[in-house]
C-alpha cells in the first residue's frame, strides 16, 4: 500500500519568510510520480508540480522549489519570500497509475502580513 | 480550466435519502475519479473509472456506487445517505502524464 505523510498540520510564518513543507512517502513501486497541489481558501485544487521517480533533480519555479530525495523518500516544497497569497492548504500526493493518487492529509500554511 | 463540472455544487439532504452527484468532463479523458475531502483526512479515493462501464473501488467505497454510461459523465450515488457522508466531494480526470485535474467540488450535508 502507498502512503503519504505530511507531518506538519499547520505552519504559520510572517510574510517574506521562507517556509518548507515536508512530505514523506512509502511505496513498493519502482516507478512512481510525486505531486504537489494547492488548495486556496476558495476551495479549488490546483496542480503545482509532478516529479518522476527517476528524476531527482531539484526544480525551481519562481519562488517555489522542490527537493526530491529518493534515499529518504521525501519530496519537500519550499516557498521563498512567502506572500499572503501563498496562504492555502498544500497536499503532497503519490501515484500516477490508473488507480489515481494517494494524498497526504495536507499542511495548512498561514502567511501573516 | 480542465473542463470538469460538478453538480450540484451544494446539497443538503436527510439521512436515509438517495443522493446522486454528477461529474461531467469535456476533455474526453478515459480516467475519472471521485474523492472525498474531510478535515484531518485529506483527500480519499472513493471510486474510479477507466472507461465506459469500467469502474473500481477506492479506499473508502462503502456506501457509495458509481456509474459511467458515457465517457463524459461519471455519477456517484449514495443509496441511503448517512451523516458520516457529509463531506466535500471532488471529481477528477487524469491527464496522460498522470496528474489529476479536479472539479470545483460538491458540498454535501446529511442531516
Amino acid at each position: 500500500a502507498q502512503k503519504v505523510t505530511q507531518a506538519q498540520t499547520e505552519i504559520s510564518v510572517v510574510e517574506k519568510e521562507d517556509v518548507t513543507l515536508d512530505c514523506v512517502y512509502e511505496t513498493r513501486d519502482t516507478t512512481y510520480y510525486l505531486f504537489w497541489y494547492k488548495q486556496p481558501p476558495s476551495g479549488e485544487l490546483v496542480f503545482l508540480i509532478r516529479r518522476n521517480s527517476f528524476d531527482e533533480q531539484n526544480e525551481i519555479s519562481g519562488r517555489y522549489s522542490w527537493n526530491f530525495q529518493k534515499s529518504t523518500s521525501s519530496f519537500n516544497f519550499t516557498i521563498t519570500a512567502s506572500q499572503v497569497v501563498d496562504s492555502a492548504v498544500y497536499f503532497c500526493a503519490l501515484g500516477g497509475g490508473a488507480d489515481g493518487l494517494t494524498f497526504g492529509k495536507g499542511t495548512h500554511l498561514i502567511i501573516q502580513p | 480550466d480542465a473542463g470538469i463540472t460538478q453538480s450540484p455544487r451544494h446539497k443538503v439532504t436527510e439521512t436515509g435519502t438517495p443522493v446522486t452527484l454528477r461529474c461531467h468532463q469535456t476533455e474526453n479523458h478515459r480516467y475519472m475519479y471521485w474523492y472525498r475531502q474531510d478535515p484531518g483526512h485529506g483527500l480519499r479515493l472513493i471510486h474510479y473509472s477507466y472507461g465506459v462501464k469500467d469502474t473500481d473501488k477506492g479506499e473508502v467505497s462503502d456506501g457509495y456506487s458509481v456509474s459511467r454510461s458515457k465517457t463524459e459523465d461519471f455519477l456517484l450515488t449514495l443509496e441511503s445517505a448517512t451523516s458520516s457522508q457529509t463531506s466535500v466531494y471532488f471529481c477528477a480526470i487524469s491527464s496522460p502524464t498522470g496528474e489529476l485535474f479536479f472539479g470545483e467540488g460538491s458540498r454535501l450535508t446529511v442531516l
